[in-house]
């Protein structure tokens, strides 16, 4: 119950295509959904992160797309670059705290010039 | 800027040996955490500390302990290192925003 699923493990998109990353979730009780973005020898950053009362957020050209019924969000990159390849996880949070943060097992994603 | 300093970024210890991996963060959080990135295994919370001295075990925390006697700093400690410990180790602080702030990871190997 306390896992976050995620896929697909790896993924290679042409620049200017779309990536997307989807993850699934099973507790109900998570209310924070981030998105973390590593790149080679740095530690992850957060890149976006929604709640689940909302369907969808929008930064640039990166956007979560939320469904609470089915328990699943996505990633969706935009018009992806080179400079888009690295590692992403997806983590859920229940009760606002970092102490209780679930993540994903990662998504090593490689954008082809 | 936000940091978090992890003092070691690459080490070799051989099997037995005792290992510190250092953290110090500048954000004067009170939350503190080490997790572990195994390549398919995403990252796995070892062990967090919510105040100076105090501790929890996460979800591996086998093998390891750890030491918070100043606010700004969260050492972990491997007793007596073995080679399935060996994995890059990453500590970040939490703003209770529910927000991570990573260092750049010590990456361990044990022969």
């Amino acid at each position: 119950q306390q896992q976050v699923k995620q896929s697909p493990q790896s993924l290679i998109v042409q620049k200017g295509g779309i990536s997307i990353i989807n993850c699934a979730y099973e507790n109900t009780a998570f209310d924070y959904f981030p998105w973390y973005q590593q790149f080679p020898g740095k530690g992850p950053a957060l890149l976006i992160a929604i709640r689940p009362d909302v369907s969808e957020k929008k930064e640039g050209r990166f956007t979560i797309s939320f469904n609470k019924s089915a328990k699943q969000f996505s990633l969706h990159i935009m018009d992806s670059q080179p400079g888009d390849s690295a590692t992403y996880f997806c983590a859920a949070i229940g009760y606002s705290s970092a102490s209780k943060i679930i993540f994903g097992s990662g998504t090593r994603l490689s954008i082809r010039p | 800027d936000v940091k978090v300093t992890q003092s070691s970024r690459y080490l070799v210890k051989r099997t037995g040996e005792k290992v510190f991996l250092e953290c110090v963060q500048d954000m004067d959080h009170e939350n503190m955490f080490w997790y572990r990135q195994d390549p398919g295994l995403g990252l796995r919370l070892i062990y967090f500390s919510y105040d100076v001295k105090m501790k929890e075990k996460g979800d591996i925390p086998e093998g390891y302990s750890v030491s918070r006697e100043k606010k700004e700093r969260f050492s972990l400690i491997l007793e007596s290192a073995s080679t399935n410990q060996t994995s890059m180790y990453l500590c970040a602080s939490d703003s209770n925003t529910g927000e991570l702030f990573f260092g750049e990871g010590s990456r361990l190997t044990v022969l």
